[in-house]
């Protein structure tokens, strides 16, 4: 079974506070990472396909980086909403297609 | 969009029955997978499909089985269900080698069972 971390388990932040979280997996046989999003009551959504090292990936607030090298990814917020509060997922890929996923950090975000 | 269907939102059984959680996606996508979650765990991989007729072990096959007789179609079958299968099932959906390894999953919006 590969090992994927996520870190923070959980997060509280403040309205307007910038926040980031990692990711960590192996380093061999690195096809994709993905981010997901996954709000209460909702399936996960993909945020971010990233495939080669160096790679970083914006999207509005959200933005990503990837270091395949060294076998990590950073997912950054900036200026965090309430809306924003959900647990993010990453999921390592090799080239079977089938993912792994690392156990989510939970972001609160307070008004 | 893709849409991935689960059948039912929340189900509850009794220990020994045998359960049905059913799960279908329009999109033509070759590959299926369930996953289950738990509180403080992430996604686990029960088991996935990449054809019609095909099943691979996930990380936790144990007291599952899996069925995809259409390729809109994957069940996922507890034969004898037990109360530490109580949690919240997954079934998700990528395109295949036709695709991209690359693309990601798309999510039913969940199952969550409870077995007494």
């Amino acid at each position: 079974i590969l090992n994927v971390e996520q870190s923070p388990q959980s997060l509280h932040v403040q309205e307007g506070d910038s926040t980031n979280f990692t990711c960590s997996f192996p380093s061999s046989n690195f096809y994709a990472l993905h981010w997901y999003r996954w709000e209460t009551a909702k399936s996960p959504e993909a945020l971010f396909v990233m495939t080669l090292n160096g790679d970083e990936k914006k999207k509005g607030r959200i933005s990503a980086t990837l270091n395949t090298k060294e076998g990590y990814s950073y997912l950054y917020i900036k200026g965090s909403q309430p809306e924003d509060s959900a647990t993010y997922l990453c999921a390592f890929n090799t080239n079977a297609g089938k993912s792994t996923f690392g156990d989510g950090t939970t972001l609160t975000v307070k008004p | 969009d893709v849409k991935v269907t689960q059948s039912s939102r929340y189900l509850v059984k009794r220990t020994g029955e045998k359960v049905f959680l059913e799960c279908v996606q329009d999109m033509d996508h070759e590959n299926m997978f369930w996953y289950r979650q738990d509180p403080g765990l992430g996604l686990r991989l029960i088991y996935f499909s990449y054809d019609v007729k095909m099943k691979e072990k996930g990380d936790i096959p144990e007291g599952y089985s899996v069925s995809r007789e259409k390729k809109e179609r994957f069940s996922l079958i507890l034969e004898s269900a037990s109360t530490n299968q109580t949690s919240m099932y997954l079934c998700a959906s990528s395109p295949g080698t036709g695709g991209s390894y690359n693309s990601p999953l798309h999510f039913g919006n969940g199952t969550r069972l409870t077995v007494t």
